[in-house]
C-alpha cells in the first residue's frame, strides 16, 4: 500500500526558510493531488496547501505568499518551502494524499488519505 | 477563509452514541457533498474515518457514520468504546478550490 514519509531539518532560525520533502512510496504520484498540513502543539490541524501531479497548485490564502509546493514525479517526491518563518510556524508538519474526485463537470480535490508519519519543525534562534 | 466550527469537546459513556457536529457556510459544506471525518489520537497522525459525507473507508468500523443537513455535517459515533477516545476533525471543499478543516472535537469516553 501506499506510504508517504516526510523529511527535512527539525529545526529552523526565525526569517529563514523551511523545507520539507515528502517521499512516496508503494504506489504512482501519477493521478493524485498531494498536500501539506500541519498543526501547531497542541492545537488542531491546518491545510497548507496541494499540488497535482501535473504541477498544478492551491495554497491556504492565509499562507500563499509564503508558500511554494512543487512535485518531483521522477522521484516520488513533492517538497514544501515556506518562507519568512516565526515562531508561529513551529508544528508538526503532515503530508498527504488526496484522491481526485471527479462529478457533476468538474474535478475536486476531496479527502486526505494515507498521511505522512509527520515531522515536528521547531523555529528557534 | 475561516474554518468550519466543531464543538470543542464532547463526551459519552460506553455503549452510548454521540454526534459531533461541523458547521460550514453555503460555500463549502452546504454546496458540496466532499466532506470528511477524521480521527486521530495522541501523537499519532489522522486517520480518515468517513469520506464523502457518508462513506466509510475500508477497515472503519459501521459504528462510525456521516450525515449533512444544509450548512452543517455531523459524525455519530454508535456503542462507544474507550478505544474511541481521540481528537475528531472535519474538513470540506471549498467553493474557492481550498480545503477547509473544523477546529477539532475532543472525545471523551467517560
Amino acid at each position: 500500500q501506499v506510504q508517504l514519509q516526510e523529511s527535512g531539518p527539525g529545526l529552523v532560525k526565525p526569517s529563514e526558510t523551511l523545507s520539507l520533502t515528502c517521499t512516496v512510496s508503494g504506489g504512482s504520484i501519477s493521478s493524485y493531488y498531494w498536500s501539506w498540513i500541519r498543526q501547531p502543539p497542541g492545537k488542531g490541524l491546518e491545510w497548507i496547501g496541494y499540488i497535482y501531479y501535473s504541477g498544478n497548485t492551491n495554497y491556504n490564502p492565509s499562507l500563499k505568499s509564503r508558500v511554494t509546493i512543487l512535485v518531483d514525479t521522477s522521484k516520488s517526491q513533492f517538497s514544501l518551502k515556506l518562507s519568512s518563518v516565526t515562531a508561529a510556524d513551529t508544528a508538526v508538519y503532515y503530508c498527504a494524499r488526496i484522491p481526485v474526485n471527479c462529478s457533476g463537470g468538474g474535478c475536486y480535490p476531496n479527502w486526505f488519505s494515507p498521511w505522512g508519519q509527520g515531522t515536528l519543525v521547531t523555529v528557534s534562534s | 477563509q475561516s474554518a468550519l466550527t466543531q464543538p470543542a469537546s464532547v463526551s459519552g459513556s460506553p455503549g452510548q452514541s454521540i454526534t459531533i457536529s461541523c458547521t460550514g457556510t453555503s460555500s463549502d459544506v452546504g454546496n458540496y457533498d466532499f466532506v470528511s471525518w477524521y480521527q486521530q489520537h495522541p501523537g499519532k497522525a489522522p486517520k480518515l474515518m468517513i469520506f464523502d459525507v457518508r462513506n466509510r473507508p475500508s477497515g472503519v468500523s459501521n459504528r462510525f457514520s456521516g450525515s449533512k443537513s444544509g450548512n452543517t455535517a455531523s459524525l455519530t459515533i454508535s456503542g462507544l468504546q474507550a478505544e474511541d477516545e481521540a481528537d475528531y476533525y472535519c474538513t470540506s471543499y471549498s467553493s474557492s478550490n481550498t480545503l477547509l478543516f473544523g477546529g477539532g472535537t475532543k472525545l471523551t469516553v467517560l
